[in-house]
C-alpha cells in the first residue's frame, strides 16, 4: 500500500535547466495537488487537479507546469529552474470526506536545490 | 478567502508537560480543519481532524483538539508531552465539497528532558 509516491527525492539543478518532478498514488483519488514548503511560510499551493486533464493554478504557480494524463499521476515540471524555486516540493492526493471537507495524503517529498 | 494563523513559530516544552499549539482560522463559510505533524525530512501525517461533528477532537498520539467558533480557533493540545513528539505541527484549513488546504506556516515544537 504505497499511497504517494513522490521521486526522485533529492535533486540539485543548474539555473536554467528544467526537471520534471513525479508523482504517483495508488488510491484512485480524483484531487491532486503540489505544494511547496519553504522555511517559515508553510505549505503553498501550487497547482492542483480535480481529475484527468483538469488542472488549475494555486498561489504560486509562476515557472512550474502540470499535466494530468491519468488519474494516477500528476507529474510537475519545472521549466528552467532558479534558485528561487529551491525548496522542498510535496505532492498530495486527497477526497472528499463523508461529512465534508478535504482530506489529503502525502508524499515524503523531493528536496530540490538549485544553484 | 481562507487563512490560518499559527500562534508562535516554536514552542518548547519539557517531557511530562502540556502541550499547546495554537491556531486561528479565517473563513467565510463553515470550515473544516485539519492538524498535521511532520516529523525531520518526513511527508506530512495527519494528527485529527474536524468536520462540523463533535467540537472536541481526538487524533494519534493522545492529541486533541477542540473547534471553537466563536474564538475562531482549533488550539492542538497533550496532556503530557513525550520526546517522541517534536516535530512541526501545521494548521490547515479547507471548505466544503474539494477544496485544497490553506495551511498556517507552522509551529516546531522542542521537547527537552
Amino acid at each position: 500500500n504505497a499511497g504517494v509516491t513522490q521521486t526522485p527525492k533529492f535533486q540539485v539543478l543548474k539555473t536554467g535547466q528544467s526537471m520534471t518532478l513525479q508523482c504517483a498514488q495508488d488510491m484512485n483519488h480524483e484531487y491532486m495537488s503540489w505544494y511547496r514548503q519553504d522555511p517559515g511560510m508553510g505549505l503553498r499551493l501550487i497547482h492542483y487537479s480535480v481529475g484527468a486533464g483538469i488542472t488549475d493554478q494555486g498561489e504560486v504557480p509562476n515557472g512550474y507546469n502540470v499535466s494530468r494524463s491519468t488519474t494516477e499521476d500528476f507529474p510537475l515540471r519545472l521549466l528552467s529552474a532558479a534558485p528561487s524555486q529551491t525548496s522542498v516540493y510535496f505532492c498530495a492526493s486527497s477526497y472528499v470526506l463523508t461529512g465534508g471537507g478535504t482530506e489529503a495524503f502525502f508524499g515524503q517529498g523531493t528536496r530540490l536545490t538549485v544553484v | 478567502a481562507q487563512s490560518v494563523t499559527q500562534l508562535g513559530s516554536h514552542v518548547s516544552v519539557s517531557e511530562g508537560a502540556l502541550v499547546l499549539l495554537r491556531c486561528n482560522y479565517s473563513s467565510s463559510v463553515p470550515p473544516y480543519l485539519f492538524w498535521y505533524v511532520q516529523y525531520p525530512n518526513q511527508g506530512l501525517q495527519l494528527l485529527l481532524k474536524y468536520t462540523s461533528a463533535a467540537t472536541l477532537v481526538k487524533g494519534i498520539n493522545g492529541f486533541e483538539a477542540e473547534f471553537k467558533k466563536s474564538e475562531t480557533s482549533f488550539h492542538l493540545t497533550k496532556p503530557s508531552a513525550h520526546m517522541s513528539d517534536a516535530a512541526e505541527y501545521f494548521c490547515a484549513v479547507s471548505k466544503s465539497g474539494y477544496s485544497t488546504l490553506t495551511f498556517g506556516k507552522g509551529t516546531m515544537l522542542l521537547v527537552s528532558p
